[in-house]
């Protein structure tokens, strides 16, 4: 069957360090990767996307990486902030259903003062 | 300004029970979505609509019935609820660009359904 992610675990950083947020898809058919960011009491909110004909993208703060030959995907959080504290999901698509978009099981990220 | 807002943000019932729950999107988005978050965070895709067609239905019980009046609109009625439906529902939109042209969905703020 599909899955993406893994279970929900935690990650702890202090503010001001980077954090790396990974993430494991298993259909080899996917093409389009998401990140979402889930603040509590609120819908997941988009913060980057990857085509499969990259390999690696930056936005303001984020970059995300992707490795194909082992399904892999990961964000990076530079310099994070208090902010930044919230549950983290990847997603992805494949290009000949782009009416169902997976999700990953999530991570949460801590950030300590 | 919301782009896809959904109400009520809470709704408490008794099971046995028919609710419903809607979703409008300003985005002009033409594909709206409905999710399901379990208590354990995961979000499950319950079903699609494009151009008001119904495209993905995910194995979800026939008593939930989704309706689209138009493309702005998906509302989701629920018939004779039961306990394990109590869970958050998420309405989302993206715009369909075609083959090979994925886009991000965006999504409403939640209604968090709780059945006694």
């Amino acid at each position: 069957g599909e899955s993406v992610g893994l279970h929900l675990p935690t990650l702890s950083v202090q503010e001001g360090d980077n954090s790396i947020i990974n993430c494991a898809y298993s259909n080899s058919a996917s093409d389009y990767f998401i990140w979402y960011k889930q603040e509590s009491g609120k819908g997941p909110q988009f913060i980057i996307d990857i085509r499969s004909n990259m390999d690696k993208r930056q936005g303001q703060r984020v970059t995300v990486l992707l490795n194909k030959t082992v399904k892999h995907l990961s964000l990076q959080i530079a310099a994070t902030q208090p902010g930044d504290s919230a549950v983290y999901f990847c997603a992805e698509n494949r290009m000949d259903s782009s009416y169902k978009l997976i999700f990953g099981s999530g991570t949460r990220l801590l950030v300590r003062p | 300004d919301t782009a896809v807002s959904q109400t009520p943000k809470y709704l408490v019932t008794q099971m046995g029970n028919d609710k419903s729950i809607k979703c409008e999107q300003n985005l002009g988005h033409d594909t709206m979505y409905w999710y399901k978050q379990d208590s354990k965070k995961f979000l499950k895709i319950m079903f699609s609509y494009n151009n008001k067609e119904l495209i993905i239905n995910e194995t979800v019980p026939n008593r939930f019935s989704p309706k689209s009046p138009d493309k702005a609109h998906l509302n989701l009625h629920i018939n004779s609820l039961e306990l394990g439906d109590s869970a958050v529902y998420f309405c989302a939109s993206s715009q369909d660009r075609g083959r090979n042209m994925n886009t991000e969905a965006f999504f409403g703020q939640g209604t968090r359904l709780t059945v006694v």
